[in-house]
């Protein structure tokens, strides 16, 4: 039973233009959320996160957007250039009595092209 | 400011055999937690320390286990190896535990044969 759903395995988009990836959730005690891009052969490089207290985040080109109703969440790169190009993983916290325990989606691809 | 430090980068073992890997976690963070990536089952939580306490464990059977030093820099350790154990091995650091940023090492990539 995954807890936290990438339903695009990858995704190409042109340099310059926006980049969406999308994630939904269906553990209604997740109230924190996390974005990681991962190179082949690295760990996971942390991007950006939200509370769940929030419905928007941003930090430089990235923007998280969290619809806690839809139990959904997007991460916005805004303009995507080709060093954007790697896997993208959306994670989920169940809070402080789950500790730092992350629950992760399957992860998106995304390419950028020139 | 050095970040998550893991060692060794790469591991090859023998089924029945045991491995211990090494995890340095980022200046000041307190919090280690150890992630398996494999291609069937993603990124799944193993464990995570706190203190030198172990905070939580994921699904995964007794033959995984972990410890932190005063130090925070932790070590976990796999017995009797499978095929199956056979992944990236990811440790994450953070300042503290829960709902806080984690960053990551670079991973130690363990082949069972």
């Amino acid at each position: 039973d995954q807890q936290v759903k990438q339903n695009s395995p990858s995704l190409s988009v042109q340099e310059g233009r926006i980049s969406i990836l999308n994630c939904d959730y269906t553990n209604s005690m997740f109230d924190y959320f996390l974005w990681y891009k991962k190179y082949p052969a690295e760990g996971p490089t942390f991007l950006i996160s939200i509370s769940s207290i929030k419905d928007k985040n941003e930090d430089g080109r990235f923007t998280v957007f969290l619809n806690k109703s839809a139990k959904h969440l997007s991460l916005h790169i805004v303009p995507s250039q080709p060093g954007d190009s790697a896997v993208y993983f959306c994670a989920a916290s169940e809070g402080n009595n789950a500790g730092n325990m992350l629950t992760f989606g399957g992860g998106t691809r995304l390419m950028v092209k020139p | 400011k050095a970040g998550v430090t893991q060692t060794p980068r790469y591991l090859i073992k023998t089924r029945g055999q045991q491995v211990t890997l090494s995890c340095s976690p980022i200046s000041g963070h307190r919090s280690v937690s150890w992630y398996q990536q494999t291609p069937g089952q993603g990124l799944q939580f193993l464990f995570e320390y706190f203190s030198e306490t172990q905070r939580n464990k994921g699904n995964f059977p007794g033959r995984f286990s972990g410890r932190q030093f005063s130090n925070s820099r932790s070590e976990m350790n796999v017995s009797t190896l499978e095929l199956g154990d056979s992944a990236l091995y990811l440790c994450a650091s953070s300042f503290i535990t829960g709902n806080y940023e984690q960053f990551f090492g670079p991973g130690t990539r363990l082949t069972v044969l």
